[in-house]
């Protein structure tokens, strides 16, 4: 079983604020890096599917990074608004998908 | 573009009883899945369908757990019998197909069965 790291575990920001989160993952027999954001009482819903070192994704305010030879990814969010409230997983592929704990972020009004 | 279906979204059950959860993927969509949530823990995947065929199950404990996808579309998943530490959100999720070789196409989630054994 692989370890997936996502730090921090919760962060709370004013809205307004810029923010970013960490995924770490093992840098061997990589093939992909998927970002979901999961809101409450809804579907985790996918927002990257990153394959290559130096890959950078970017929707709307939302972007992230890739570094496949050191393990990790970073997700950022410019200018959080409430409705960026959710919990940020990342997916590790190597031979089967190993997700994180996920990043609780709260965005306050 | 309908979502992935999944029923019941809640299920109480008491230790050694017998529960069923149900996935309708996608339309089209070849590979589905089906993972469990521990609550403070990650999604974990339990098992992987590319159409009607296994890809991956070495995390299903299979002493009690049992999933199939007959005729390669909607999928159940069963426990039996349950014990307590099978509370837990079960999620399916689906993607348009299983690329040989990797990496997958992002999965489509459904809502989740939040399973809780009393």
């Amino acid at each position: 079983i692989l370890n997936v790291e996502q730090s921090p575990q919760s962060l709370h920001v004013q809205e307004g604020d810029s923010t970013n989160f960490t995924c770490s993952f093992p840098s061997s027999n990589f093939y992909a890096l998927h970002w979901y954001r999961w809101e409450t009482a809804k579907s985790p819903e996918a927002l990257f599917v990153m394959t290559l070192n130096g890959d950078e994704k970017k929707k709307g305010r939302i972007s992230a990074t890739l570094n496949t030879k050191e393990g990790y990814s970073y997700l950022y969010i410019k200018g959080s608004q409430p409705e960026d409230s959710a919990t940020y997983l990342c997916a590790f592929y190597g031979n089967q998908f190993y997700f994180g704990t996920g990043t609780s972020l709260t965005v306050i009004p | 573009e309908a979502g992935v279906a999944q029923s019941p979204r809640y299920k109480i059950i008491e230790k050694r009883q017998s529960v069923a959860f149900w996935c309708n993927p996608i339309s089209g969509h070849a590979t589905l899945y089906w993972y469990q949530q521990i609550l403070g823990q990650g999604p974990k995947l339990l098992i992987q369908f590319q159409n009607n065929g296994v890809v991956d199950d070495s995390q299903l404990p299979k002493d009690r757990f049992s999933a199939e996808r007959l005729k390669g579309v909607d999928s159940t998943l069963k426990i039996q019998p349950a014990k307590l530490e099978d509370s837990a959100v079960y999620l399916c999720a689906s993607s348009l197909r299983a690329r040989k070789p990797p990496p997958p196409n992002e999965q489509f989630f459904g809502p989740g069965t939040r399973l809780t054994v009393l």
